[in-house]
């Protein structure tokens, strides 16, 4: 099976713009939860969708918004990026709320290095 | 809102020395994951515990989960270098509520 996938692997833009990120999730996986990932300060959780609704939501401003295909693919979107938002974004995906008391894994992708100069 | 705490964010042991960290959550947790980041790389699951006073073992690695389940632990015995990476606890606090991280601990390992 192929793995999560997400593109592009890595961007630089400056403060102002916007940026759309992309996750394909596993064969079969309806959840998909985006991270944003700094030194220091661990996996922040942004949001999850299932089944593209989005079930689960952190504590990230209205800039940082997501949506979910029928064929489970995921974006997310950052408007008037900061410097602050340079990190990895990390997208997983499980089958998480459909095997529900299952093994709930998170299988990572290998991120977005955004850069905002 | 919940929050998973990790401390140290740092350890450095000894090649063969035993080590143990700790995650503890402020809340009663549904079930708790740990996780493994190599150096450029990203987050590998490693376990998932959901009982009270659950023990499970993967080879030299023992994780824990707190009757009270609002703690864990992950021990390595004998560490070699290839444990090197950060180790992230993640809790969840009931069916389908998002996971939370922790900050997670660095290990390095002295040849």
């Amino acid at each position: 099976k192929a793995g999560v996938t997400q593109t592009p692997r890595y961007l630089i833009k400056t403060r102002g713009q916007q940026v759309t990120l992309s996750c394909s999730p596993i064969s079969g996986h309806r959840s998909v939860s985006w991270y944003q990932q700094t030194p220091g300060q661990g996996l922040q959780f942004l949001f999850e969708y299932f089944s593209e609704t989005q079930r689960n939501k952190g504590n990230f401003p209205g800039r940082f918004s997501g949506r979910q295909f029928s064929n489970s693919r995921s974006e997310m979107n950052v408007s008037t990026l900061e410097l602050g938002d340079s990190a990895l974004y990390l997208c997983a995906s499980s089958l998480w709320g459909i095997l529900a008391g299952e093994v709930n894994e998170q299988f990572f992708g290998p991120g977005t290095r955004l850069t905002v100069l | 809102g919940q929050q998973v705490m990790q401390i140290p964010q740092y350890q450095h042991v000894q090649e063969g020395e035993d080590f143990t960290t700790y995650c503890n959550s402020s809340t009663t947790l549904s079930n708790i994951q740990w996780y493994k980041q190599r150096p450029g790389g990203h987050p590998v699951f490693l376990i998932q515990l959901v009982k009270s006073g659950e023990v499970k073992k993967q080879k030299r690695l023992t994780f824990q989960f707190g009757e009270a389940k609002k703690n864990s632990s992950l021990h390595i015995t004998a560490t070699q270098t290839t444990d090197v990476g950060t180790y992230f606890c993640a809790g969840q606090g009931g069916a389908n509520s998002k996971l939370t991280f922790g900050k997670g601990i660095t290990l390095s390992v002295r040849p």
